[in-house]
């Protein structure tokens, strides 16, 4: 079966910096993808890892383990706008299936 | 365009209805996915068409019955459905991925759908 786990629900402050983190145990590995979903829309792509290491892009940058089986989502200077539910999703080997998380809901407070 | 439609933005129907939720993208992407995300859940997976075929069905009920016309295109026909199956229901499409080749899946707006 396919375990992908993330922290429900996490606080932070305005300017400030958040991880996220989601740790997966799937049966096969082709990627990970984090998405952003605000309330009542359609989620919408980060980023994606597949090599050890960190992607950075702008204020956000994700990070990979494929030996601890563990990402995290690093957002900086945080924005009220980020307040939002974040997504982690592993893609198998066939390329067409990902298995999301259970989401993260981020609350950025002033 | 990299943009995923989706008609209609909000159904309401009784139980005994016949409706179709419509799906479109023009990125030629080959892979297209029925996605359903009760609130405060993450979505999850119903269907997956790859190259116009059905690849995968999660263990979905009849009355949900997929479609894929063409390449573009993706039907989701719905039939005798209970309220319990009232949530939104989210079309995504990628292209194949692998490596440095990302593929990730981009999502139509959702179909907000209610089931009295």
């Amino acid at each position: 079966g396919q375990n992908i786990d993330q922290p429900t629900e996490m606080t932070a402050t305005e300017g400030a910096i958040v991880q996220i983190n989601c740790t997966y145990q799937t049966s096969g590995f082709n990627g990970l993808f984090w998405y952003q979903q605000h309330a009542g829309e359609a989620p919408t792509f980060l980023s994606y890892n597949v090599l050890d290491g960190l992607e950075e892009k702008g204020r956000f940058s994700s990070f990979l383990s494929r030996s601890k089986g563990y990402s995290y989502l690093l957002l900086k200077e945080l924005q009220m706008k980020d307040s939002a539910s974040y997504l982690c999703a592993v893609r198998d080997l066939t390329g067409n299936q990902f298995y999301f998380g259970t989401g993260t809901s981020l609350t950025v407070i002033p | 365009d990299t943009e995923v439609t989706q008609t209609p933005k909000h159904l309401v129907m009784g139980m005994t209805n016949k409706k179709s939720l419509k799906c479109e993208q023009h990125m030629g992407h080959r892979a297209m996915y029925w996605y359903k995300q009760k609130a405060k859940k993450p979505p999850e997976l119903m269907f997956v068409y790859s190259y116009e075929k059905l690849s995968i069905n999660e263990s979905v009920p009849s009355r949900f019955s997929p479609e894929c016309p063409n390449s573009s295109l993706l039907n989701l026909h719905l039939h005798a459905l209970q309220p319990e199956d009232s949530a939104l229901y989210l079309c995504a499409s990628s292209q194949e991925g692998s490596g440095r080749v990302s593929g990730e899946q981009f999502f139509g707006p959702g179909t907000r759908l209610t089931v009295l």
